[in-house]
């Protein structure tokens, strides 16, 4: 596609449901990443792939996130039993070049909010 | 660890008024630099970026920015400020590799 599109844009999930937030990267584009903007801050790093190898998972704040990317492609972020801290907006973007030179192309983001 | 710290989380203007948003990173290494803007409910759209080669990078509508190594700093700037320029503006910072660090951000308001 023209652009790097996440759904859904809005999800309100209750406390300890599981979520589940889509990333479609710009076709093509080797490298995906994930963040997570709290509100009012930048962007903090969640996780990296590159084609379907997770490379870099340090950001994940706990064990109930989980990435993945099967096909090189389409990415998920699942959040397991969804806590109130869990609400921020997530982020995905995509770059076509490995090295951070280059800069990204973000989504529109998911907003998450737990109640 | 690196870090980036923009001065000022608000920023208010006059249309036509300069635009002035500082940065500064942490790291006795030059790293590549980035201007990020968002829109309110939008993601991040590259305004710019420093890549080592010319010190004065120029963006899109309008921006500016110029590294300093000595500062430590990658302030933007836009000589006239118009109505469309309101938003939440990023600076980030990565070190050849694949992250990119950001600050808190700074939002900006033009006053008519």
């Amino acid at each position: 596609g023209a652009g790097v599109s996440q759904s859904p844009r809005y999800k309100v999930a209750k406390r300890g449901q599981d979520v589940a937030l889509r990333c479609d990267p710009i076709s093509g584009h080797v490298s995906l990443f994930w963040y997570q903007q709290a509100l009012g801050q930048g962007p903090e790093f969640l996780t990296y792939f590159q084609n379907e190898a997770q490379l870099d998972k340090s950001g994940l704040p706990s064990d109930r996130f989980f990435a993945e990317r099967p096909e090189g492609s389409v990415s998920t972020l699942k959040i397991q039993r969804t806590q109130q801290e869990d609400s921020a907006v997530y982020l995905c973007a995509s770059t076509s070049k490995v090295e951070g030179s280059y800069g990204y192309t973000f989504g529109s983001g998911t907003r998450l909010t737990v109640v | 660890a690196q870090s980036v710290t923009q001065l000022g989380s608000h920023v208010s203007v006059s249309e036509g008024a300069l635009v002035l948003l500082r940065c500064n990173y942490s790291s006795s290494v030059p790293p590549y630099l980035f201007w990020y803007v968002q829109y309110p409910n939008q993601g991040l759209q590259l305004l710019l970026k420093y890549t080592s080669a010319a010190t004065l990078v120029k963006g899109i509508n309008g921006f500016e920015a110029e590294f300093k190594k000595s500062e430590t700093s990658f302030h933007l700037t836009k000589p006239s400020a118009h109505m469309s320029d309101a938003a939440e503006y990023f600076c980030a910072v990565s070190f050849n590799d694949y992250k990119l660090s950001f600050g808190a951000g700074t939002t900006v308001t033009v006053r008519a």
